[in-house]
């Protein structure tokens, strides 16, 4: 069955240490997006692609980078980690259209000390 | 932006009532989502909506595009319904991605 996976589930990290969280799907989708959720704030879009080498930012895009290389992984980089960006974060996929469903990974948790 | 309220915030019902959860949103969209979210869990699609009304099993989920207003729905509600309910709106343009409530918590006790 196709899927979206997310790895690691869980990170510790230190402050100002690059991270990078995996998101890979076997839907063969065009369109992914990472998210962030945090209390008080809910689910909030940090980068999306369209497509393989197409790379655009969301709500809360600063620093984070993505890059799409190919149509199953789209990796979310924390260049320099901080203690704000210490939260759950859900990578997902769409088909391409405007009413399709959006499938969601199951999250990592991410701690930055 | 389209700003996304969800009411009630929290929700606390006995097993077997009807359950509501309202969504409301500020500017037109293609699609509306409703997810449900387990402590600790992942996202899970319910539905997506662009008009008129769905029904899975004991879920209904109705939108009415004119006055920007959807609800869900839980008939003869259980324990297992307990999760968080998030509602998230696909705008037309600008940003693809979706914007999101805040989610209604509820705890549905036997």
């Amino acid at each position: 069955d196709a899927e979206i996976t997310q790895s690691p589930r869980h990170k510790i990290t230190e402050t100002g240490r690059q991270v990078t969280l995996a998101c890979h799907q076997t839907w063969n989708h065009n369109n992914m997006f990472w998210y962030r959720q945090d209390l008080g704030h809910g689910l909030r879009l940090i980068h999306y692609s369209y497509g393989v080498q197409d790379t655009n930012k969301g709500e809360v895009s600063d620093g984070y980078s993505v890059s799409r290389s190919n149509t199953e992984d789209l990796p979310l980089t924390l260049e320099s980690a901080a203690s704000s960006q210490t939260s759950v974060y859900f990578c997902a996929s769409r088909a391409g259209g405007s009413t399709n469903e959006q499938f969601f990974g199951p999250g990592t948790r991410l701690t930055v000390l | 932006k389209n700003e996304v309220e969800q009411s009630p915030q929290n929700l606390t019902a006995q097993e077997g009532e009807f359950i509501t959860i309202n969504c409301s949103y500020s500017v037109g969209i293609s699609a509306l989502h409703w997810l449900q979210q387990h402590p600790g869990g992942g996202i899970v699609s319910l539905f997506m909506l662009s008009s008129g009304k769905k029904k899975h099993g004991r879920l209904i989920a109705t939108i009415n595009i004119q006055e920007k207003h959807s609800s869900l729905h839980i008939t003869a509600s259980h324990p297992r319904d307990s999760a968080v309910y998030i509602c998230a709106v696909r705008s037309g343009g600008g940003a693809d991605g979706l914007t999101f409530g805040k989610g209604t918590h509820l705890i549905i006790q036997p």
